[in-house]
């Protein structure tokens, strides 16, 4: 089976750390999303591309986070500097015009 | 646009109890429908979807929903359930002249079964 696959699971650092997380689609999806889920706010969407350019970002905070696709292998979410609110469990989904949204297990990231 | 509404954010059944999630939407074109399921710790996996033709829609681990477009409705069913089916559970909707590409979900419905 096609997977996601997403590293690193789990994640805990102190407020002020970069976070870097990465995802990896499944072959011959062209399209990236990256999704927040925490108890208070649920499932959010914070970006996504399609053939690797960005689409929609408007659920991203600008000011300290930022997606990009350097290939079509590789999709990644950062925070610089990160806070404690950001504590959460990212995913990533891939998919394509004909293939529904398959969801990688998610990094599960918690700031000190 | 486009918008998804569980009822219940928690449904409780006994083993062996027809499970009933129910799903309403909204849509300003024809929609995708999609029910995900989420076991702890895990992500969201794809249980079943509904994109054209039969209203009625088989998934896996025996659900199926079926598409009511008089009723906006999209509700889960299982005949039977299983202690294993205990999980999060999502609606989603996409709107069909996008194809599968962004999903709304619904907040989520958390199925708890009891022996």
């Amino acid at each position: 089976d096609a997977r996601v696959t997403q590293t690193p699971r789990h994640k805990v650092t102190e407020m002020g750390q970069e976070v870097t997380m990465r995802c990896q689609p499944i072959l011959g999806h062209n399209t990236v999303f990256w999704y927040r889920q925490t108890m208070m706010q649920g499932l959010e969407l914070l970006a996504y591309f399609r053939n690797r350019a960005p689409l929609d970002d408007s659920g991203m905070p600008k000011d300290r986070f930022s997606a990009e696709m350097p290939d079509a292998t590789l999709a990644t979410l950062k925070i610089q500097p990160s806070e404690p609110r950001d504590s959460a469990v990212y995913f990533c989904a891939s998919g394509s015009s004909n293939q529904p949204q398959h969801f990688g297990d998610g990094t599960r990231l918690s700031i000190l | 646009a486009q918008s998804v509404t569980q009822l219940g954010s928690h449904v409780s059944v006994s083993e062996g109890a027809l499970v009933l999630l129910r799903c309403n939407y909204s849509s300003s074109v024809p929609p995708y429908l999609f029910w995900y399921v989420q076991y702890p710790n895990q992500g969201l996996q794809l249980l079943l979807k509904y994109t054209t033709g039969a209203t009625l829609v088989k998934g896996i681990n025996g659900f199926e929903a079926e598409f009511k477009k008089s009723e906006t409705s999209f509700h889960l069913t299982k005949p039977s359930a299983h202690m294993s089916d205990a999980a999060e559970y999502f609606c989603a909707v996409s709107p069909m002249n996008t194809g599968f590409q962004k999903l709304v979900f619904g907040t989520g419905t958390r199925l708890l079964v009891s022996p």
